[in-house]
């Protein structure tokens, strides 16, 4: 069973801190994805990465970047938190090609305060 | 304009019922999935269907490439049905991201 594990399921953080969000695959796919999670909006894509080092801006990139130096691990980093970055974040993953589910992560609740 | 739409927003049942959630697209598909986010957070991948019918259990996807539509069925509805039904599209790009509806909240009272 593919595995994609995030870091923290709750966190809360003061505005204008960095934060890291870290995701984790074990399956060795080679597209994840960030998204956030908001009442009434659905899911919105924040970035994506299709290899190591490569990336692509989704819907929402304003105050987010991302790092993939690792096929495994996809990071997203709030460079300064605000209150409006207050959400559910979750990852996911899926293997590229014809006949691949989405796998997600069981997601972060992340509160700026 | 969202380009995936789904119907209805809310929906209550009594368990047992059957219950139907729709999805329409507007854009070109290679893959249309039905996902399932209980409370708490964590999102399962139901289907994953581009052309037909899929079953599994007392679930059916159904979609309609032609009309753009997708519909997903639960018979004999359960409590633990109770949950928010996401319908997302691929529109083939190698990258591989989905274009999201907004959810359907299902909730099955005993």
């Amino acid at each position: 069973d593919v595995k994609v594990t995030q870091s923290s399921r709750y966190l809360v953080k003061r505005t204008g801190e960095k934060v890291f969000l870290e995701c984790v695959q074990d399956m060795d796919h080679e597209n994840m994805f960030w998204y956030r999670q908001d009442p009434g909006l659905g899911l919105r894509l924040i970035y994506f990465s299709y290899d190591v080092k490569m990336k692509e801006k989704g819907d929402i990139p304003e105050g987010y970047s991302v790092s993939r130096e690792k096929k495994e691990r996809f990071s997203l980093i709030l460079e300064s938190a605000s209150t409006n970055q207050t959400s559910m974040y979750l990852c996911a993953t899926d293997p590229r090609g014809n006949d691949s589910p989405l796998h997600f992560g069981n997601g972060t609740r992340l509160t700026v305060t | 304009k969202n380009e995936v739409e789904q119907s209805p927003q809310n929906l209550t049942a009594q368990e047992g019922e059957f219950i139907t959630i729709n999805c329409s697209y507007s854009v070109g598909i290679s893959a249309l999935h039905w996902l399932q986010q209980h409370p708490g957070g964590g999102i399962v991948s139901l289907f994953m269907l581009s052309s037909g019918k899929k079953k599994h259990g007392r679930l059916i996807a159904t979609i309609n490439i032609q009309e753009k539509h997708s519909s997903l069925h639960i018979t004999a509805s359960h409590p633990r049905d109770s949950a928010v039904y996401i319908c997302a599209v691929d529109r083939g790009s190698t990258l591989g991201r989905l274009y999201f509806g907004r959810g359907t909240q299902l909730t099955v009272w005993p």
